[in-house]
């Protein structure tokens, strides 16, 4: 079966510095995607970035990127010069190609002190 | 265009009461996902429908959950009796088959309390 773990449940930046979120995943599947998602306190899921598995180049949204290592099933996500409005839960998932089974890590609360 | 609605968006209630959340996933997803958020389980999945047919509704904890969609517009979760396990955060996610494994997604979540 597919696990994600986050390993940090809370992390703190400092505004406009840079932090780096860990996840990491197991499967024996070769054809997957994985994301990070962001839920602030409104509540509401918000994808934040996407990668599929077969493809070796980083995702990059803005100031949000990720290091994908898919021989060491590690997906993290790297937020750049991190804003106030960047506080939030953000979640890691894992959803097989095909399938509709997502499977979310725990998530790790950001704080970012001004 | 609108995003997936849900309503309430926060509801309060007793004990063996019946509760019902609602859904209007965005228009042309044809798949639809009700999942519950708590501090212990986190996400967890509850059902997922395809052109409004329940397709697999293994998460759905025990026999007083139920949901039904009765056209594309449209989706009910309804908890009878609820009981105080069953206080969480309740959200609906849409997506297009096409897209599937593709973005979810999410509105904004119904907080159920059950005292």
């Amino acid at each position: 079966a597919q696990t994600v773990t986050q390993s940090q449940p809370e992390m703190s930046v400092q505004e406009a510095e840079t932090v780096t979120l860990s996840c990491t995943y197991d499967t024996s599947e070769s054809d997957y995607y994985l994301f990070w998602y962001k839920q602030p306190p409104s509540r509401q899921m918000i994808l934040v970035i996407r990668q599929e598995a077969y493809k070796q180049q980083n995702a990059t949204e803005n100031r949000f990127s990720v290091n994908f290592q898919k021989a060491a099933k590690s997906f993290s996500l790297k937020i750049s010069d991190s804003q106030l409005g960047d506080a939030a839960m953000y979640f890691c998932a894992y959803s097989t190609s095909g399938t509709y089974k997502y499977i979310f890590g725990t998530g790790t609360r950001l704080k970012v002190l001004a | 265009d609108a995003g997936v609605i849900q309503s309430p968006r926060h509801e309060v209630t007793e004990m063996g009461q019946e509760v019902t959340l609602r859904c209007k996933p965005i228009s042309g997803h044809d798949s639809l996902f009700w999942y519950r958020q708590t501090m212990m389980r986190g996400l967890e999945l509850l059902i997922y429908f395809n052109n409004n047919v329940p397709i697999d509704d293994s998460g759905m904890p025990e026999d007083r959950f139920s949901a039904k969609m009765p056209n594309a517009s449209f989706s009910t979760l309804k908890i009878q009796p609820s009981e105080p396990r069953d206080s969480a955060v309740y959200f609906c996610a849409s997506t297009a088959e096409g897209w599937i494994t593709g973005e979810l997604f999410f509105g904004e979540g119904s907080r159920l309390t059950v005292l």
